[in-house]
């Protein structure tokens, strides 16, 4: 049973424009949300997170919405670098003490220059 | 701040081998995770310690192990190698804010 999915494995966009990655989840117990990027071979980087508290959350180009009604999340990067290219996660933890993650499979973005 | 320290970074075993895996956190953080990465199932929880006790556990058999000293530091060990144990194992630590941070990962290679 796959609680937190990306069901779009890759995206590719242009330097400068937007990217948006998506995310669905299905138990209504995760109370945080993360995004992490990650190149081959290394471990995650952690890029930002939110609350179930909230429904928007900003660090710099990226921000995170969370739609919790529709279990609903997306990470957007404005503008887009080619930096930017790498494999992004999105990863849920359930409230309740415990810091275990569930992540989802991972999505490929390619930012073209 | 020194960033999450795993060793050894790579690792080659063979069938029926066991490996130990060494994490350590960092400073001040108390909880320590473990995951294992595959091209098939992606990131899977391995399990979590806090202060010396194992918090949660993911469905991994009882081959998979692991421990947590008095300093925050963990390892975990697989008995037993199979195949199919051939992975990135990673090994992250977080504060109470419940963002981990994770280290480098160990690449095991069960041959």
């Amino acid at each position: 049973d796959q609680q937190v999915k990306q069901n779009s494995p890759s995206l590719s966009v242009q330097e400068g424009r937007i990217s948006i990655l998506n995310c669905d989840y299905t138990n209504s117990m995760f109370d945080y949300f993360l995004w992490y990027k990650k190149y081959p071979a290394e471990g995650p980087t952690f890029l930002i997170s939110i609350s179930s508290i909230k429904d928007k959350n900003e660090d710099g180009r990226f921000t995170v919405f969370l739609n919790k009604s529709a279990k609903h999340l997306s990470l957007h990067i404005v503008p887009s670098q080619p930096g930017d290219s790498a494999v992004y996660f999105c990863a849920a933890r359930t409230q309740g003490g415990s810091e275990k993650l569930v992540f989802g499979k991972g999505m490929k973005l390619t930012v073209n220059p | 701040k020194a960033g999450v320290t795993q060793t050894p970074r790579y690792l080659i075993k063979t069938r029926g081998q066991q490996v130990t895996l060494s994490c350590s956190p960092i400073s001040g953080h108390r909880s320590v995770s473990w995951y294992q990465q595959t091209p098939g199932q992606g990131l899977q929880f391995l399990f979590e310690y806090f202060s010396e006790t194992q918090r949660n556990k993911g469905n991994f058999p009882g081959r998979f192990s692991g421990r947590q000293f008095s300093n925050s530091r963990s390892e975990m060990n697989v008995s037993t190698l199979e195949l199919g144990d051939s992975a990135l194992y990673l090994c992250a630590s977080s504060t109470a804010t419940g963002t981990q941070y994770f280290g480098p990962g160990t690449r095991l290679l069960v041959l």
